[in-house]
């Protein structure tokens, strides 16, 4: 089993949804990381969360230590949102950003 | 604010040959990691090193492959006699000490003909 989980694999939604993307994991950790990659682009770091909940925009970001899980939720969805979302554990310790990753979900909107 | 600069974009490489990939990390940051992602598949982490020091290459292909973060200058990510299976998207990010803060690089697009 892997230490993280994510799900959906792929969704797909119209633009202005409310979207919720899922990770779970099952290891100990000091944070947990959503990005956010473009096709053929990089990497963009979009929250960093050991407990709690994080808003930027209309991007929301909450973790649940004791379930270990988390949840990026985008509210209005526009098809520029359209990329693939990863969940990804820091363990801590030296070498905090030896990160693991979940496989992502790919998120496409339509206009 | 100049973030994590990698070089080149994209790399064509022909079997054999080797590949050297740069990645300069942000301003300030002692630490790089360095992390590929196969075609279709997710991200790996490779190996963690701070100047003049691998820490971490856990990672690493134990052939053919090597990484050095010089007291001055970018880090390099070496693979030599490369083959079509190294063909991937090479990423780095950059730390400060004790930061779990993560900040990538673009990438480098590597492929193997």
């Amino acid at each position: 089993k892997n230490e993280v989980e994510q799900s959906p694999q792929n969704l797909t939604a119209q633009e202005g949804e409310f979207i919720t993307i899922n990770c779970s994991y099952s290891v100990g950790i000091s944070a947990l990381h959503w990005l956010q990659q473009h096709p053929g682009g990089g990497i963009v770091s979009l929250f960093m969360l050991s407990s709690g909940k994080k808003k930027h925009g209309r991007l929301i970001a909450t973790i649940n230590i004791q379930e270990k899980h988390s949840s990026l939720h985008i509210t209005a969805s526009h098809p520029r949102d359209s990329a693939v979302y990863i969940c990804a554990l820091s363990m801590g310790g030296q070498g905090a950003q030896k990160l693991v990753f979940g496989q992502g979900t790919r998120l496409t909107i339509n206009p | 604010n100049a973030g994590v600069m990698q070089n080149p974009r994209h790399l064509v490489r022909r079997r054999g040959q080797e590949a050297r990939l740069r990645c300069s990390p942000m301003k300030g940051h002692s630490h790089v990691y360095w992390y590929r992602q196969l075609p279709e598949e997710g991200l790996k982490f490779m190996v963690y090193l701070q100047k003049e020091n691998i820490i971490d290459e856990s990672g690493m292909p134990k052939e053919r492959f090597s990484a050095e973060f010089p007291k001055e200058g970018p880090s390099i990510l070496r693979i030599q006699q490369v083959v079509r299976g190294d063909s991937a998207a090479y990423f780095c990010a950059s730390s400060r000490q004790g930061d779990t803060e993560a900040f990538f690089g673009q990438g480098t697009r590597l492929t193997v003909v």
